[in-house]
């Protein structure tokens, strides 16, 4: 059980396009999710929070009309990185807190981003 | 300001030798701490979460124990496979956001 998968696992795209990435958790509800960031040999960052049904609670730093996060079920977040450049190519993260559960976040296996 | 600090930074272990990892946290109120693998590449797994002190919990070689200070990932007799980051994370009672350490990469050598 508590299985998040996300989609896709590795994109690459050109400088000035958007990408979407999916985050699905398949065997339970989730009205929250997260969305971290994680740059090599370092720890996670959050980037934002996303309740279902609201906008999205984003940490201080993060462009919010870059990065468009969409919570539109208890089971779907995505997260678009809009007009893409190379310091956006990182390894995203997205991690989904069980409505039935206590405070336990179970992570999907990542998107690698690389920008060209 | 709540914080996390793991240590050591990095290990390494022969194949059998057992060790612990730490974790010290500083947090005005403690909902939860959560210890998570993460393999090169992927997303963090979870292990264990732990609530309240003197609890302890167990999964194949690893044990996780919890004071009101650290808390501690026991390895006993390390495999190769158990090599991986792990990571300390806590929950405050202020809000739903992980704090994260800065992990524990560990390496088991045959």
């Amino acid at each position: 059980g508590a299985v998040v998968s996300q989609h896709p696992s590795r994109v690459i795209c050109k400088s000035g396009t958007s990408v979407k990435i999916e985050c699905r958790s398949l065997d339970f509800q989730a009205t929250t999710m997260f969305w971290y960031r994680q740059f090599p040999k370092q720890s996670l960052m959050l980037m934002a929070t996303s309740n279902e049904g609201s906008k999205a609670t984003y940490e201080q730093g993060v462009e919010k009309d870059k990065f468009l996060i969409n919570h539109a079920s208890l089971t779907l977040s995505t997260l678009t990185v809009t007009s893409a450049h190379p310091e956006d190519s990182s390894f995203y993260i997205c991690s989904a807190r069980d409505t039935s559960g206590i405070y336990e976040q179970y992570f999907g296996p990542g998107t690698r981003l690389t920008v060209t | 300001e709540d914080q996390v600090t793991q240590s050591p930074e990095a290990l390494r272990l022969q194949e059998g030798e057992s060790s612990s990892l730490n974790c010290s946290y500083t947090v005005s109120g403690l909902r939860g701490l959560f210890w998570y693998r993460q393999d090169p590449g992927k997303g963090p797994e979870f292990l264990f979460t732990l609530y309240s002190a003197g609890e302890e919990k167990e999964k194949e070689r690893l044990k996780a124990t919890l004071t009101k200070k650290e808390s501690f990932l026991h390895i006993t007799a390390p495999k190769p496979e158990d090599s991986a980051t792990y990571l300390c994370a806590v929950l405050p009672d202020s809000s739903y956001k992980l704090i994260f350490g800065s992990g524990t990469r560990l390496l088991v050598r045959p």
